[in-house]
């Protein structure tokens, strides 16, 4: 599965819409994009996914380039509870691929 | 709708002694999954299930550490014995079906091991 690349950290103001990066340059054609979260103290939690297509959820959106080369989470009105580490994950969605590689993920902070 | 069930929480033991660990999956899910989570090495994934049947161990550490799944709704990681270094967070999982990369995790299952 591709490797990822994420900010190590970020801020972002209480009510303002938190725009998470993410790089996958090496990304393949049948990998697909996963994003996932983890509060403190609590287990992941999947948020969204996405092959090539812009993608949207009660959660949140994904935006996907056109090249694939790299994708944003948006969390369009943050709230404190939305702070937590964010990770981003490529991988083949094949059965019998079931391994997710989580990273080191961005901490994102909501600012009160 | 309950979530992934694991218990204990939290769990301190002696070097030595044996420790299990419990999980119960989401109703209609029919692919559980074991990770483990550590400062140094994050979350890994130690095995999996689908139907109840194990298919992939190879995250297993080593023999100490055992897994399963009497039934769909009940699964068990044993670790036998224990370690100080099989300290850490030990999350389980489920999914609809094996291929989705839609996991449901549990809250964990903290263990210590002095």
């Amino acid at each position: 599965d591709a490797k990822t690349t994420q900010p190590p950290s970020m801020d972002c103001a209480e009510g303002r819409a938190a725009n998470l990066p993410c790089n996958h340059s090496t990304i393949s054609g049948n990998e697909y994009v996963y994003w996932y979260r983890q509060i403190h103290s609590q287990g992941p939690q999947y948020i969204i996914h996405g092959l090539k297509n812009n993608e949207t959820n009660e959660m949140a959106s994904l935006i996907i380039t056109e090249d694939r080369k790299s994708s944003t989470l948006i969390l369009p009105h943050a709230t404190l509870r939305d702070t937590a580490v964010y990770y981003c994950i490529v991988r083949v969605a094949l059965r019998g691929n079931e391994k997710l590689t989580f990273g080191t993920g961005t901490r994102l902070t909501i600012i009160p | 709708d309950a979530g992934v069930i694991q218990s204990p929480r939290h769990e301190v033991t002696e070097m030595g002694q044996e420790v299990t660990l419990r999980c119960k999956p989401i109703s209609g899910h029919n692919s559980l999954f074991w990770y483990r989570q550590t400062m140094m090495r994050g979350l890994e994934l130690l095995i999996y299930f689908n139907n109840n049947v194990p298919i992939d161990d190879s995250g297993m550490p080593e023999d100490r550490f055992s897994a399963k799944m009497p039934n769909a709704s009940f699964s068990t990681l044993k670790i036998q014995p224990s370690e100080p270094r099989d300290s850490a967070v030990y999350f389980c999982a489920s999914s609809l079906s094996l291929g989705t990369g839609e996991l449901f995790f549990g809250e964990g299952s903290r263990l210590t091991v002095l």
